[in-house]
């Protein structure tokens, strides 16, 4: 069974501070998303990554990619108040269904 | 508004009862996808459409689940015999290539 582990599941960080976001994943797969969901609203497309070594960059939010070592992170810099949301990776395998992770929650604080 | 759209925004049902969830995925759109989120997890993947055909389902998606496209528009999602267990948001997806979220029906079995 594919298992797509995020982690950490809550991260609360302070204004101004850098921190990283991890995802690993159970089985190859060369496509690889990032999601931001706030309190009761939908998911919020943040990178598509579609190739080992893929990197993308998003004001503060940077996401990068593995396919060899089957990890992704999202690097966040300089927080600010506005990041806080939970953040999730997906894994795209056959069909296009994902496997979406199990979240990381993130609280900026002054 | 070009998005994909799910009605109703909210559902509070009794037990028992059945509902319908509608999406309308963005017209250009060929892939329709519906998950399941539960409170503090990530989407779980239900059942997906190619057009008007469903292709794949989920062993989530027991007898009392069904899912229709016809004519490869818009797509309902019917649950019967609803259990307290069922509650959650139910998000539709559309995609091309990259995934588009509604945003979702929250259902609530009481």
């Amino acid at each position: 069974e594919l298992k797509v582990e995020q982690n950490p599941l809550f991260l609360s960080m302070q204004e101004g501070k850098n921190y990283t976001i991890y995802c690993n994943y159970s089985t190859t797969s060369d496509r690889l998303y990032w999601y931001r969901q706030d309190p009761g609203k939908s998911l919020e497309s943040l990178f598509v990554l579609l190739s080992n070594g893929a990197v993308k960059q998003e004001g503060r939010l940077m996401a990068s990619l593995d396919t060899k070592a089957r990890l992704s992170t999202l690097h966040i810099t300089a927080a600010v108040h506005d990041l806080s949301a939970t953040y999730f990776c997906a894994v795209a395998v056959t069909g296009n269904q994902f496997y979406f992770g199990t979240g990381t929650s993130l609280t900026v604080i002054p | 508004d070009t998005g994909v759209s799910q009605n109703p925004r909210h559902k509070i049902t009794k037990r028992g009862q059945n509902v319908t969830f509608r999406c309308d995925p963005i017209s250009e759109h060929n892939r329709l996808y519906w998950y399941r989120q539960t409170l503090g997890q990530g989407p779980e993947f239900l059942t997906y459409f190619q057009n008007e055909a469903q292709l794949e389902k989920s062993r989530l998606l027991s007898d009392r689940f069904s899912a229709e496209r016809p004519k490869g528009s818009f797509s309902t999602l019917e649950i019967q015999r609803t259990e307290q267990g069922d509650s959650a948001m139910y998000l539709c997806a559309s995609t091309l290539y990259g995934y588009t979220f509604g945003s979702g029906t929250r259902l609530t079995v009481v």
